[in-house]
């Protein structure tokens, strides 16, 4: 079953600042999610990706299959981004698969 | 974009009686869908994979005879909590696969008095 992993578990950063978030797994995947969930719990899917670099906005993921590790990335960061960010990869690494989620990142952006 | 609903958003009952959540995936058709719960402060967790036509998978240590699920039609899933208790309560979400990837319902928020 795979074990994914979030750093860092807490984040406070100044509006502006770049932020970058962590994600490691232990099995290989067919795609790995980033989510967003607001205080209120919905939970938003900002990016599925299996591969290189994807974008939307000010957000950017990145993945390296090889080394089982993503990264999120926030550029001009904004109070309005403060949220509870998760990874989640496919529980035994296959596509129809639930997921397994990392424990999130808590991020706090201060105007 | 591929749009899953959760009905109800919030429910609040007393210990003993059984309550339904509805997971709906309204403009595609999900043959999975699986159902995941939340405790406070704590991550998510898978705890079925709910397949149209057939029987719930669970996740070890979750209770297929309290936790009943049924996917009885290609854009509908329930998670009925039966003889529900005060540690059932919890946020309780379904996502829906489709094109290889997953969209969820905003949640439903259990409180068992």
């Amino acid at each position: 079953k795979n074990e994914v992993e979030q750093s860092p578990q807490n984040l406070t950063a100044q509006e502006g600042e770049f932020i970058t978030i962590n994600c490691s797994y232990s099995v290989g995947i067919s795609a790995l999610h980033w989510l967003q969930q607001h205080p209120g719990g919905g939970i938003v899917s900002l990016f599925m990706l299996s591969s290189g670099k994807k974008k939307h906005g000010r957000l950017i993921a990145t993945i390296n299959i090889q080394e089982k590790h993503s990264s999120l990335h926030i550029t001009a960061s904004h109070p309005r981004d403060s949220a509870v960010y998760i990874c989640a990869a496919p529980s035994s690494g296959g596509g129809a698969d639930g997921l397994t989620f990392g424990k999130g990142t808590h991020l706090i952006i201060q105007p | 974009g591929a749009v899953v609903s959760q009905h109800p958003s919030r429910v609040i009952c007393k210990s003993g009686t059984s309550v339904k959540i509805e997971c709906r995936s309204l403009d595609f058709q999900a043959t999975t869908m699986f159902w995941y719960r939340q405790f406070p402060k704590q991550s998510l967790m898978l705890m079925a994979t709910s397949n149209e036509g057939s029987k719930a998978t669970y996740e070890q240590g979750v209770e297929k005879d309290k936790f009943l699920i049924n996917h009885a039609s290609l854009t509908l899933s329930t998670l009925t909590v039966t003889s529900a208790h005060p540690e059932d309560s919890s946020f309780y979400i379904c996502s829906a696969g489709h094109m290889e990837t997953q969209y969820f319902g905003p949640g439903t928020r259990l409180l068992v008095l």
